[in-house]
Parts: C-alpha cells; structure tokens; sequence
C-alpha cells in the first residue's frame, strides 16, 4: 500500500530536548515536505527536498532541521525544542514535486 | 510571495445542499491549483486538481475550474452529504518558483441531516 508514515504520533518533552520525527514514504517520490499546522494559521511549510541531500527552507523554518540521506525518509530534527514548536506536524511527498501531495497521518507535539 | 485566500469558514449547510467554497490565489508563476480535504484526526487528501488555465478537476461529485482571468478556483458539489464534513484547502504549487506548495487557511464544512 503507497503510503507516508511517521514517528511518533503523538509526543510530549520538554524545552530543550533534542527529538527526531522520523518520515517514511514507499512511493519512490522524489519530493518531500514538513508542515505544521496551528489553529487560525492554517498549514505552513517548514522545509522541502526535492532529492536526496536536496534540502530547502519554506516559510517557517526556523529551529527545525532536516536531512535527506535517503530517498525513502525525510526525519525532521528538533535541536532545542521550545512551547511555540507546539504543533501537529504533517510529512508529505509527491513525484517531482509538482504533482499531488500524500500525507501521512501527523504528528502531535507538545512541548512543555 | 505566492499567497491563497479562502473563505474562513465555518460554512454549515443541511444535507443535499449545493457547496461553494471561494478560493483565489496570488502566484508569480503558473502554479497548479488543488483542493485537499482534512477529515477529523487525519491527515490532508488530495480532492482534485488542476494544472492549467481553463482545467476543470473533478473527484467525488466535487469540481473546480482554474479561472487564470480571475485567479480563481472555487470548489463546488451539487449536493451535500453528511459525510462531506471536513476541512477544505485550497492549495497551489507554483513549479517555477522553488517548486514549494502554499495553502489557504482552510474552511471548515459542517454538513447537518
């Protein structure tokens, strides 16, 4: 089944623990993305790949960092998280970035 | 920057009434144009889309026309069901630009029998 996964769904730290959201898509897609989504701000991208060690920042990428090392995964890091990073984050990918996204299933933080 | 303006929302409507969501967008390039729906504790779903000027996208009774002279794509569906309740994006991907995707804020649809 095509599908986008990732890890945890839901997850509370505190301020200053590094954390990792792992994202897995099995599609072959070249493109990835982060969102986060907050009430009242809609969805708003954090970082995109367009290929493997193809990384971009989108709208809101400050105090997040990613990698793409492989072409299948796209792990969001968190070096230092603080309580705006308070969120419901989405991975997404599509196929050469210009197609349909698919999302995978969220990720609910709350950092305290 | 490229921008997409939705109706807020929430739009209540009784079962088998028509729908229109009203989506405009602001793009430097030539972006193609979605509708995605967020059901409750979901992830997004693509709807429909478009590519280019004068497509019309169509999936599940849902339809959405790119209108270029007016920046438009407003979503449409004849009659309502209650299954229908979700939240909509409108969202654009302007492949000229950084190839990065820009949603509107979303509209929350309640759909009562």
């Amino acid at each position: 089944e095509a599908q986008v996964t990732q890890n945890p769904r839901y997850l509370i730290t505190v301020t200053g623990k590094k954390l990792t959201v792992t994202c897995s898509q099995n599609m072959n897609h070249e493109y990835m993305s982060w969102y986060r989504q907050d009430p009242g701000l809609g969805l708003r991208q954090i970082y995109y790949s367009m290929n493997v060690e193809v990384t971009d920042k989108g709208d809101v990428p400050e105090g997040y960092k990613v990698s793409r090392k492989e072409k299948r995964n796209f792990p969001l890091i968190l070096e230092s998280p603080s309580p705006n990073q308070t969120s419901l984050y989405f991975c997404a990918s599509s196929f050469r970035g210009e197609g349909a996204q698919y999302f995978g299933p969220g990720t609910r933080l709350t950092v305290t | 920057g490229d921008s997409v303006t939705q109706m807020e929302g929430p739009v209540t409507l009784s079962e088998e009434a028509f729908l229109t969501i009203n989506c405009t967008y602001t793009a430097t390039g030539y972006p193609s144009l979605f509708w995605y729906v967020q059901y409750p504790g979901e992830g997004l779903q693509l709807l429909l889309k478009a590519t280019k000027a004068d497509d019309k996208g169509s999936n599940k009774g849902f339809e959405a026309t790119y209108r270029k002279e007016t920046t438009s794509f407003h979503l449409e569906k004849g009659s309502v069901q209650v299954s229908d309740s979700a939240v909509y994006f409108c969202a654009l991907s302007d492949r000229g630009f950084g190839q990065n995707f820009v949603f509107g804020p979303g509209t929350r649809l309640s759909v009562l029998p």
